[in-house]
């Protein structure tokens, strides 16, 4: 079945490490999408890819970042340099957006 | 992304009860998504209004486009418990690439 794969379910990090957060699409969709999600909250936008090779900064850029070599791929790195990583990510493609399952990060 | 105002934050009824939600903004917006989110999953495309005006239902859901395009409207009639969660509203820049979701209405349904 197409559709986002992010993976893992949940995550530990320990202070101050990177970590990746992995998302692949199999639905041929350009544009990808990263958020991040906090208890009770909306949606904030981290990073957005237009196309293979190509992102811009969201509203909440600082301490993450991203690549996009292939198309499929849209991985996130939260750097140590995000003081408060602690929260729900989501990556989602094209508009209408499809979402994939999340990713949990918590602080050891 | 313009900004976008949901209210109310949460919503409590009993099932049975109507309930809405507004998705306001300062500017006119392109075009208005809705989306909805279980307890601990991810959000689901509900629907997308393009026009001015515009009226859409599916089964007990309507949702409605101001004429100055700088709100909307989703009302649930007569709520079941399967309606449970997080009713976001979000709007595309003019690049049409980034959006702007709002905070969210939380429904709870008591059964």
């Amino acid at each position: 079945d197409g559709g986002i794969t992010q993976s893992p379910k949940y995550l530990f990090r320990k202070e101050g490490q990177n970590v990746t957060l992995s998302c692949e699409q199999n639905l041929n969709h350009d544009a990808m999408y990263w958020y991040r999600q906090d208890p009770g909250q909306g949606l904030r936008l981290i990073y957005y890819s237009q196309i293979v090779n190509d992102f811009q900064k969201g509203d909440i850029a600082e301490g993450y970042s991203v690549s996009r070599e292939k198309k499929e791929s849209f991985p996130l790195t939260v750097t140590s340099a995000q003081k408060n990583p602690t929260a729900f990510y989501l990556c989602a493609s094209t508009q209408p957006q499809h979402f994939g399952d999340g990713t949990r990060l918590s602080i050891l | 992304g313009q900004q976008v105002m949901q209210i109310p934050q949460y919503q409590h009824v009993q099932e049975g009860e109507d309930f809405t939600t507004y998705c306001n903004s300062s500017t006119t917006l392109s075009n208005i998504q809705w989306y909805k989110q279980r307890p601990g999953g991810h959000p689901v495309f509900l629907i997308q209004l393009v026009k001015s005006g515009e009226v859409k239902k599916q089964k007990r859901l309507t949702f409605q486009f101001g004429e100055a395009k700088k709100n909307s409207s989703l009302h649930i009639t007569a709520t079941q418990t399967t309606d449970v969660g997080t009713y976001f509203c979000t709007n595309s820049g003019g690049s049409n690439y980034k959006l702007t979701f709002g905070k969210g209405t939380l429904l709870t349904v008591n059964p």
